[in-house]
């Protein structure tokens, strides 16, 4: 079955640290890939995606993200993190067999001043 | 010049009570999708139309009802409110089903029933 996974309910990281959120999924064939991020009383916005071609995507706000087929996985990345990037990040696949997106559980990120 | 639109934004009723929430983008997309967030933001899908036909019809109460006049516009109608039903409301746009650019969401409709 179709799934993505995101080990880390919750990441602590102080201002100016780097950043790296995972997501891991499960799918036949080869996935799009995608990153929201929900700030506190917003909806989500696209951050970054992945279809095909170079591996490593960028995004905005500074952040990117790598896919590696052999380990199932698409890590989301910022070498330097702003307070304001204290948010909630969602991982999802999109499958082709039925137009729907396949969400991750969430991972808050907290940044520590 | 807000993308996609939902109101109200927050919406507070008893329970037996019957509500709306109204949604709609001004992108020109074909697709649009109703989610629903719980408090542990788990994102379920409930409804999604591509051009005013419902293609996406998740495992829902009968007490939810989507209506698509138009591919602009995407409202939920809930009847029979319960407590259950509190949650984050997200409505959703894309271009067109099967092709994956990406989604626009709203801001979200927090319904409380009390």
């Amino acid at each position: 079955a179709q799934s993505v996974t995101q080990p880390d309910i919750h990441i602590t990281v102080s201002e100016g640290a780097s950043l790296e959120l995972r997501c891991n999924y499960s799918y036949g064939a080869t996935p799009y890939l995608f990153w929201y991020v929900q700030s506190p009383g917003q909806g989500l916005q696209l951050l970054l995606k992945y279809f095909s071609g170079d591996t490593l995507v960028q995004g905005i706000k500074g952040f990117e993200a790598e896919f590696k087929r052999s380990q199932s996985s698409f890590n989301l990345r910022k070498p330097s993190v702003h307070w304001s990037d204290a948010a909630e990040y969602f991982c999802a696949v999109g499958a082709r067999s039925n137009y729907q997106l396949i969400w991750g559980a969430g991972t808050k990120l907290i940044i520590k001043p | 010049d807000t993308a996609v639109s939902q109101t109200p934004k927050y919406l507070v009723t008893q329970m037996g009570n019957d509500k709306s929430i109204k949604c709609e983008q001004n992108l020109g997309h074909d697709t649009m999708y109703w989610y629903k967030q719980d408090s542990k933001k788990f994102l379920k899908i409930m409804f999604s139309y591509n051009n005013k036909e419902l293609i996406i019809n998740e495992t829902v109460p009968n007490r939810f009802s989507p209506k698509s006049p138009d591919k602009a516009h995407l409202n939920l109608h809930i009847n029979s409110l319960e407590l259950g039903d509190s949650a984050v409301y997200f409505c959703a746009s894309s271009l067109r089903a099967g092709v994956w650019d990406g989604y626009t969401f709203g801001s979200g409709t927090r319904l409380t029933v009390v």
